[in-house]
């Protein structure tokens, strides 16, 4: 069956770095465009990041673009944000959350892992 | 940034009462919508995409309508494992989630 599982989540101080990954299983992971979705503890949801299927186009959303780097492995079903310059406002549960659609995508998130914990504090 | 918001912040009715869940949208976003349903320590579940589509394996129970700025997410005859935080996301201008209403048990 599908599965998504995240990694690399922990404590982390503002300004510092943080590389979360995101395995893929039971599904052709080249086929799908994949995003990271954050949560803030007993909050609602917010977008984070978004990569294609063929990892052409990349989109974040404004208050992390330019520190975030979101990339994949193909070869091995990996999908992984690099994050740097963390804030306390980064912190929350991050999702790996595939597209409905195969190819270009629509960016509705059907399958999800179960996330990665990410706390900035000092 | 296309705003969303959500009404009722929280709704509660009995298992076997219908559940009218509203979402409005800042701009028009034609019918760039999907609805989720999301369980304490679980990740969201997709119910609805394109405002009135139900995703794989989802009851009929749950409709989705609307289009422009209003959309509804109905829930027919509450289950007892309906009860749960539902968000709405559009897709029509980047991607943002509205904050959800949670529905409880009367």
């Amino acid at each position: 069956q599908v599965q998504l599982v995240e990694s690399g989540g922990g404590v982390v101080q503002p300004g510092g770095s943080l590389r979360l990954s995101c395995a893929a299983s039971g599904f052709t992971f080249s086929r799908y465009g994949i995003h990271w979705v954050r949560q803030v503890p007993g909050k609602g949801l917010e977008w984070v990041a978004a990569i294609s299927y063929d990892a052409i186009k990349r989109e974040y959303q404004d208050s992390v673009r330019g520190r975030f780097t979101i990339s994949r492995d193909n070869s091995r079903n990996t999908l992984s944000l690099q994050m740097n310059s963390l804030r306390p406002e980064d912190t929350g549960l991050y999702f790996c959350a595939r597209d409905r659609k195969e190819d270009h995508g629509i960016n509705y998130f059907d399958r999800w892992g179960q996330g990665t914990v990410v706390t900035v504090s000092s | 940034e296309i705003l969303l918001t959500q009404s009722p912040a929280t709704l509660y009715l009995s298992p076997g009462e219908r559940a009218t869940l509203s979402c409005r949208a800042s701009q028009n976003i034609d019918y760039f919508l999907a609805w989720y349903q999301q369980k304490p320590g679980q990740p969201p579940r997709l119910l609805i995409y394109d405002a009135s589509n139900r995703a794989s394996g989802i009851p009929v129970r749950f409709s989705g309508s609307g289009s422009g700025t209003d959309f509804t997410l109905t829930i027919s005859s509450l289950e007892p494992e309906d009860f749960a935080v539902y968000y709405c996301q559009q897709r029509g201008n980047s991607i943002t989630f509205g904050p959800g209403t949670r529905l409880e048990i009367k």
